[in-house]
């Protein structure tokens, strides 16, 4: 199976920084990740698809980039909506895996 | 507009077979290069995928759990069905249902159910 090791897993924020997790593969999954937002109770939304793409209707102060094991997700002038946690997922190979999750935390 | 919706028991007990139904509108399953995957996360853990089903009828599972899971559709219904064997409360869960369309190579759960939780205990 391709691990994903997402750092860091919790981070402390405010209004208005700008974030930025990782995302590293364990094998070179080319551009072959997504990126998902979850807030408690609630179903994973995507937000970036490709490592790099933005999702139809997301806002575009979130964005992805990275390819090969090295991926990283941001988060620019972060609103207090954007409080939630956030997962990477490969998709090149079977069985698709998810990171352990970064939960934002104000 | 795409939905999809889980149902199922919300308690199982240990060995008990567990069967879940995603019953979805607004998508077909017979359109090329869709899929419906299961995906399920224990309470205050990360998500974990299990399976998929396609519109060509092919199936992927995870291979921890292959020999327990079983994916079928009824496309007259829009449902696609998920059994798992031998429950054990490390199973406890929410389990969601999603939809998986590709543009291109690029393949990602777009639009999910709300999940449904089940818990196993005698």
């Amino acid at each position: 199976d391709i691990q994903m090791t997402q750092s860091p897993s919790s981070l402390s924020t405010s209004v208005g920084d700008t974030v930025t997790i990782t995302c590293q593969a364990s094998q070179d999954i080319t551009k072959y990740l997504n990126w998902y937002q979850q807030k408690p109770g609630k179903a994973p939304k995507l937000l970036i698809y490709a490592a790099s793409n933005l999702q139809t209707g997301v806002p575009s102060r979130f964005s992805g980039t990275g390819s090969g094991t090295h991926f990283t997700f941001s988060i620019s002038s972060l609103q207090p909506e954007d409080i939630a946690t956030y997962y990477c997922q490969q998709y090149n190979d079977f069985p698709y895996t998810f990171g352990q999750g970064t939960k934002l935390e104000i | 507009q795409i939905t999809l919706k889980e149902s199922g028991p919300t308690l199982v007990k240990p060995t008990q077979t567990l069967t879940l139904t995603c019953t979805f509108s607004g998508f077909s399953l017979t359109t090329g290069g869709v899929a419906v995957g299961w995906i399920r996360q224990p309470p205050g853990k990360a998500l974990e995928w299990l399976a998929n089903i396609y519109w060509d009828d092919d199936k992927r599972y995870s291979p921890s759990l292959k020999s327990r899971l079983t994916i079928t559709r009824d496309t007259s219904k829009n449902q696609v069905v998920l059994t798992m064997t031998n429950m054990d409360p490390v199973d406890t869960a929410t389990y969601f249902c999603a939809h998986r369309p590709c543009r291109g190579d690029n393949c990602y759960f777009e639009h999910w159910g709300q999940g449904t939780l089940v818990s196993v205990s005698s």
